[in-house]
């Protein structure tokens, strides 16, 4: 499916470390976007990533995609407490964009 | 200024009943988008309009009815609510159709007892 699927489900680090998440997907894509979802809130948008493009950086995060492996990484560096939340990749077809079920970060202090 | 906004943002109602939620977003976007996050968390989309005609509408109950009086607006109608709509509805928007980063209000959480 063209559904994103995030793994790991659930990750857990303490503060300071990095996480990186990872996103797999079955067809191809236009581009590839991350977000975040505070618990209790919506989505807010972290970095898009076009197809043609293999890294982006913004600020602690650095994003991969490698479309012959059909996957994409989120890299956040130097953890903080406050970066605690689910993220989420979305893949971007002709005007339809999906959603995966996130990876819960959990960052402790 | 709120970017995006749904009314409310509880829900909680007996089985049967019908109910509304609103949505409102003040960005000029010309695409609306209802999504349906379940107890896994687990994001799908229910419905999504551009310039008030409907996009996708996804494998959802007939019971769910979306109604769009102009492109600032997408409210979601509900009919026969069952135990299995409890969920968390977001209404989300953007530039266009599926190009473009969405942008997402804060959720109403329904819950049918």
């Amino acid at each position: 499916s063209q559904q994103g699927e995030e793994d790991p489900q659930a990750l857990s680090i303490q503060e300071g470390e990095n996480a990186t998440m990872n996103c797999s997907y079955k067809t191809s894509i236009n581009n590839l976007q991350w977000y975040r979802q505070n618990s209790g809130r919506g989505l807010v948008h972290l970095i898009l990533i076009r197809s043609n493009e293999r890294e982006k950086h913004s600020g602690r995060l650095r994003v991969t995609l490698d479309t012959s492996k059909k996957s994409s990484s989120l890299l956040i560096t130097a953890s903080r407490a406050a970066d605690t939340a689910s993220y989420f990749c979305a893949t971007e077809r002709i005007n339809d964009m999906r959603f995966g079920a996130g990876t819960r970060l959990t960052v402790k202090p | 200024d709120t970017a995006v906004s749904q009314t409310p943002k509880y829900l909680v109602t007996q089985m049967g009943n019908d109910k509304s939620i609103k949505c409102e977003q003040n960005l000029g976007h010309d695409t609306m988008y209802w999504y349906k996050q379940d107890s896994k968390k687990f994001l799908k989309i229910m419905f999504s309009y551009n310039n008030k005609e409907l996009i996708i509408n996804e494998t959802v109950p007939n019971r769910f009815s979306p109604k769009s009086p102009d492109k600032a607006h997408l409210n979601l109608h509900i009919n026969s609510l069952e135990l299995g709509d409890s969920a968390v509805y977001f209404c989300a928007s953007s530039q266009q159709q599926g190009k473009e980063t969405q942008y997402f209000g804060p959720g109403t959480r329904l819950l049918v007892l």
